[in-house]
């Protein structure tokens, strides 16, 4: 069975904190792809990265980087020197790598960051 | 660069009503999905249309239906409304068969049904 989990359901950092969010996946899929998404309070879904399975290459965004290990089945989010406009939630999600295009997220994680 | 449109923002239903949710995915686009997002649940797989024919189905009620048209934008068709169809209603498109390309969200639809 496809699965995320990201086990920290709120997090809450002082501006400037670095803060790491977890996520691990599972599937039997050889070839499938990982995301984070971003939810502010207004709503709406952002796209921040997309990660294929045959690439662990690690990635680095500005303040944002991720850390893809498929040893661990873990697709760890980091941003860097925490800012107030970082608050939101931030989701997970696996998609297959079959005929499939929909995605399957985590619960999400909740980022508060405080001045 | 234009980003898919959803309507309405936000729309107040009686149980047992209908409600119509519309999606106008990014120009080129061919592929349309739907999600539902519950109070503090993450977003759940509806349904989703690549070149206006259904490619694949998530958890949608029965009582729900949907269609891709000839200018590839969707419905959501939704009737006798219950109090546990309140959630946010993403649509996202992308280019190309599923799975292919990035999904891009639109803003949401924000149901309410009392």
């Amino acid at each position: 069975a496809q699965k995320v989990t990201q086990a920290q359901t709120e997090i809450s950092v002082v501006e400037k904190e670095d803060v790491t969010l977890d996520c691990v996946y599972e599937t039997r899929d050889t070839t499938y792809y990982l995301f984070w998404y971003k939810q502010p309070p207004s709503g709406e879904l952002v796209f921040l990265i997309r990660r294929n399975s045959f690439d662990e290459q690690n990635e680095i965004s500005g303040r944002y980087s991720w850390n893809f290990q498929k040893s661990t089945s873990s697709f760890n989010f980091t941003i860097t020197a925490s800012q107030v406009v970082d608050s939101a939630v931030y989701f997970c999600a696996l998609r297959l790598g079959g005929s499939q295009g929909n995605l399957i997220f985590g619960k999400g994680t909740k980022l508060s960051v405080k001045p | 660069a234009a980003g898919v449109i959803q309507s309405p923002r936000h729309l107040i239903k009686e149980k047992r009503e209908t409600a119509t949710l519309k999606c106008y995915p990014i120009p080129r686009h061919d592929t349309v999905y739907w999600y539902q997002q519950g109070p503090g649940q993450d977003p759940q797989f509806l349904i989703s249309f690549y070149e206006k024919m259904q490619s694949d189905k998530g958890s949608i009620p029965d009582r729900f239906s949907a269609q891709q048209f000839s200018d590839y934008h969707s419905e959501l068709n939704m009737s006798s409304l219950e109090l546990g169809d309140s959630a946010l209603y993403f649509c996202a498109s992308s280019f190309g068969r599923p799975n292919y390309n990035e999904q891009f969200f639109g803003p949401g639809t924000r149901l309410t049904v009392l």
